[in-house]
């Protein structure tokens, strides 16, 4: 079992790009929730998807937004990049709508230059 | 919304036995309190889940109160390895079914030779 998948590990953006994450789920997990977690600071929940469908949402603006497939794989889409989006970005895949134990990822590391 | 609130740092000898206490006034009836451990530039990790009174797996043991406002992570005979940031993680509702899954700042455990 490969556990929790990321890709791409590190990313490079300028201000006002658009970018993709994506993540792959652990075996047999339905849930997907996105976290962006800023140097020093404590993981912050973006959103979470559940039968490909956006469930739970954090406080983050429009411009993030994402995807569950029917395969359960998800995709993290962040428009407009600020600096401030500068973050490791976490995947975390559950059963239970994230209730139950968290699987996270390795994380992809985003720079907004 | 539920919030957390834990000691910023702690430090420990190898070893010894840590208690890291977490606050949770506002979590609601049905909630599990969740802990979990960071590593640099790694996803957090899953360490142990309780609902009420004492859980104890391989690696820690969890204590919770009647009130269940607070919740005491134990970590026995600590060693170097352990040296990470620990978080708790209980869901804030914020009405209508929706929630967040926001981890506080966390508690950063240095364990001394």
């Amino acid at each position: 079992d490969a556990g929790v998948t990321q890709s791409p590990t590190h990313l490079i953006k300028t201000r006002g790009q658009q970018v993709t994450l994506r993540c792959s789920p652990k075996s047999g997990h339905d849930t997907v929730s996105w976290y962006q977690q800023a140097l020093g600071q404590g993981p912050q929940f973006i959103f979470q998807y559940y039968e490909e469908e956006e469930r739970q949402r954090g406080n983050f603006p429009d411009r993030f937004s994402g995807h569950q497939f029917p395969n359960y794989s998800s995709e993290l889409n962040v428009n407009a990049l600020w600096l401030g989006d500068s973050a490791l970005y976490l995947c975390a895949s559950s059963h239970r709508r994230g209730l139950d134990e968290q699987y996270f990822g390795p994380g992809t590391r985003l720079t907004v230059t | 919304l539920a919030k957390t609130t834990q000691p910023i740092s702690m430090d420990s000898y190898e070893g010894q036995e840590v208690n890291i206490t977490c606050s949770h006034n506002n979590i609601a009836t049905n909630d599990y309190i969740t802990w979990y451990q960071q590593f640099p530039s790694q996803g957090p990790r899953f360490i142990i889940q309780g609902y009420k009174t004492k859980v104890t797996n391989e690696v820690a043991s969890l204590f919770i109160p009647a009130d269940r406002k607070s919740s005491t992570l134990s970590l026995p005979r600590v060693s170097l390895s352990d040296t990470a940031v620990y978080y708790c993680l209980v869901p804030s509702y914020s009405g209508a079914g929706s929630y967040q899954l926001t981890f506080g700042k966390g508690t950063k455990l240095s364990v001394i030779p």
